[in-house]
């Protein structure tokens, strides 16, 4: 069973600009979550699509925004990009929303 | 105060010593209570996930759930080199739809 893909791996934009980023789920899994990995924060939840619908957010800025497919694969996009933006961005996938897997991650970089 | 708390280490052993990786969490609502494994550079990886109070055994890994003290602990047999990364726990309830991870704790195991 293939795990979860994200693209690309690793970006590289200035402050100013705005950036996508992918997710597939593992196949038949229909929740999808979005963390935000830094060092000094820790895994940071950003929001979780369940059948398209977004059910939860946590406390990013509007900036922050995704989606999710009918196919389940979802995107995040941040506009406007800041330096802290800076991180490792993770979608997680599961059945529900407990046992989540995790992809390899997108690292972004803001200069 | 964090809603799960991590004991931050780091931590180092030599190679066969058992590991014991440590979190609190204060949500009494919490349901489901998972340990993750990261490397450098990598996504996190499920090790163990468990709604239940007790042992959960998995080959050298051991998860211990306490609720009444609100206390998950990983045990790590027989460590190795190999088990050296970075461990995060996590947990939260199907309502809340995510879940909390604490900051992690790294592990060196020296051969």
């Amino acid at each position: 069973k293939a795990g979860v893909t994200q693209t690309p791996r690793y970006l590289i934009k200035t402050r100013g600009q705005q950036v996508t980023l992918s997710c597939s789920p593992i196949s038949g899994h229909r929740s999808v979550s979005w963390y935000q990995q830094t060092p000094g924060q820790g895994l940071q939840f950003l929001f979780e699509y369940f059948s398209e619908t977004q059910r939860n957010k946590g406390n990013f800025p509007g900036r922050f925004s995704g989606r999710q497919f009918s196919n389940s694969r979802s995107e995040m996009n941040v506009s406007t990009l800041e330096l802290g933006d800076s991180a490792l961005y993770l979608c997680a996938s599961s059945l529900a929303v407990d046992e989540q897997f995790f992809g390899p991650g997108t690292r972004l970089t803001v200069l | 105060q964090k809603e799960v708390e991590q004991d931050p280490g780091p931590l180092s052993v030599p190679e066969g010593a058992i590991v014991s990786l440590n979190c609190t969490y204060s949500n009494s609502a919490f349901q489901y209570f998972m340990w993750y494994r990261q490397y450098s550079r990598k996504g996190p990886e499920l090790l163990m996930y468990t709604y239940s109070s007790g042992n959960k055994e998995d080959g050298r890994f051991t998860a211990q759930v306490d609720k009444s003290s609100k206390y998950i602990s990983l045990f790590i047999r027989d460590s190795q080199p190999s088990d050296s990364a970075t461990y995060l726990c996590a947990s939260g309830n199907t309502n809340a739809g995510k879940s909390t991870f604490g900051d992690g704790t790294t592990l060196t195991v020296k051969p």
